[in-house]
């Protein structure tokens, strides 16, 4: 069974980075790309990036390209998402879901909830 | 604003067929496949689609289609648990990135 577990509950202080883990389980994790997602609160889906664990190339979302990091750990079967100078609005919940090239995405990780306060 | 288009909300009865549309351009919806997402008071959104094909234990009820640039799920017999958020979301070409719709409120009365 495919299943993708990810970290916990981060607050952090505006300014400061932010690093999330998502660890998957009951497939090849370098099969698909694990692309990162998120969610503010009563906002709809936004896509931050994604990393082809194969050879760790990553595409990144303009909106966030210079302050997102996207990598892989093929010895752990695990993708972190780094996203720094934090701010109020990244406040989100944030989700990975692995995806073939240009198809949609068929699981989805639990989410972490990121908190950005003073 | 979001690159595919999609009902701020849509509404039916129990029993009734809704359907979903999201509307995209040639180098999203046109060239790629159409997932749909359903999400329930903001939990883990589920795969209810992916492209015409629902994922295993997503019941028949459900169906997708796509027509040129626009993609469709359609939800036959309509029950009182899929009332949520449903969005899609697929490949743009030219941007080089997932896009995804705005969102639609689906409401069962």
């Amino acid at each position: 069974e495919v299943q993708l577990v990810q970290s916990g509950s981060e607050v952090k202080k505006p300014g400061t980075k932010v690093k999330i883990s998502c660890k998957v389980f009951g497939y090849t994790f370098t099969d698909s790309y694990l692309h990162w997602v998120r969610q503010a609160p009563g906002k709809g889906l936004e896509w931050l990036g994604l990393v082809d664990p194969e050879d760790g190339e990553t595409i990144y979302a303009k909106n966030f390209q210079g302050r997102v990091t996207i990598s892989a750990d093929t010895s752990t079967d695990t993708a972190y998402m780094e996203l720094s100078s934090l701010r109020s609005d990244d406040t989100a919940v944030y989700y990975c879901a692995p995806a073939r090239a240009e198809t949609p995405f068929n699981i989805w990780g639990q989410g972490t909830m990121v908190t950005v306060s003073s | 604003q979001s690159a595919l288009t999609q009902e701020a909300s849509v509404s039916g009865t129990v029993g009734q067929k809704v359907t979903l549309s999201c509307t995209g351009n040639s180098l999203n919806i046109g060239s790629f496949a159409v997932g749909w997402y359903r999400q329930i008071s903001h939990g883990a959104p589920k795969t209810v689609m992916f492209g015409n094909s629902p994922p295993s234990g997503i019941p028949d009820r459900f169906s997708g289609s796509k027509s040129g640039t626009t993609a469709s799920l359609t939800i036959s017999g309509l029950q009182a648990e899929d009332e949520a958020d449903y969005y899609c979301s697929t490949w743009d070409y030219s941007l080089s990135a997932v896009v995804f719709g705005g969102g639609t409120k689906l409401t069962v009365l």
